[in-house]
């Protein structure tokens, strides 16, 4: 069946560093969309992509629409303590119009 | 002030016995969803609703009910056919199903069932 995969499962990051991870799938997609979900909390959306190719900004976080259509990148920059949470990428699922299938999430947590 | 709201955050069960979980949103979206999230897992989706008075099976809808009596309301009821109840339980709701796959998320349910 229809599966993301995110990559890394788990990363630390220190203050001001840049980040990066990636979504990967076997099907092509034509939306992509990045989600943030603090401990406890409900995912807030970041970012949605809906060309090949497309690159779009929100504040410090920028998420790319790959070529392939494939996968999606979602880059931080110089990251802050508020940064931290797990970051989920979903896109539509193939059996049900509208719905979406979700990744198992990249979680970043601070350098000790 | 528009949005989705969840409640309890916590609850709270016996295990055999049936719950319901609340969901309300104020965004005139058409579409909501349900789904269950366990630790170190994805999103899976329960049931949706794409219309008042629809809906549909997600991928675990087992032992799980819904009704979508009102635009505004999507309850989600826990039965005691679920056989592993305990998990955080999220609601979601979109413009409509066609016009953007884009779901705004509740604050979610914390359901333990012991």
């Amino acid at each position: 069946g229809q599966q993301l995969n995110q990559s890394p499962q788990s990363m630390f990051i220190q203050e001001g560093e840049d980040v990066s991870m990636n979504c990967t799938s076997s099907s092509i997609f034509n939306t992509w969309l990045w989600y943030k979900q603090d401990p406890g909390e409900g995912p807030v959306l970041l970012i949605a992509l809906y060309k090949a190719g497309e690159l779009t900004s929100n504040g410090r976080l920028t998420a790319q629409f790959g070529i392939t259509r494939k996968d999606s990148f979602l880059n931080i920059s110089a990251s802050i303590p508020s940064d931290v949470g797990i970051y989920f990428c979903a896109g539509p699922s193939r059996g049900s119009q509208g719905n979406l299938i979700f990744g198992k999430g990249t979680k970043l947590s601070v350098k000790p | 002030d528009g949005g989705i709201t969840q409640s309890p955050k916590y609850l709270f069960r016996k295990e055999g016995q049936n719950v319901t979980l609340s969901c309300e949103q104020n965004l005139n979206h058409d579409a909501m969803y349900w789904y269950r999230q366990d630790p170190g897992q994805g999103l899976r989706l329960i049931y949706y609703s794409q219309i008042v008075n629809d809906f549909q099976k997600g991928d675990i809808a087992e032992g799980y009910s819904v009704s979508r009596e009102k635009k505004e309301s999507f309850p989600l009821t826990v039965t005691s056919a679920q056989k592993n109840p305990t998990a955080f339980y999220l609601c979601a709701s979109s413009i409509g199903v066609g016009l953007a796959y884009e779901q705004y998320f509740g604050p979610g349910t914390r359901l333990t069932v012991t």
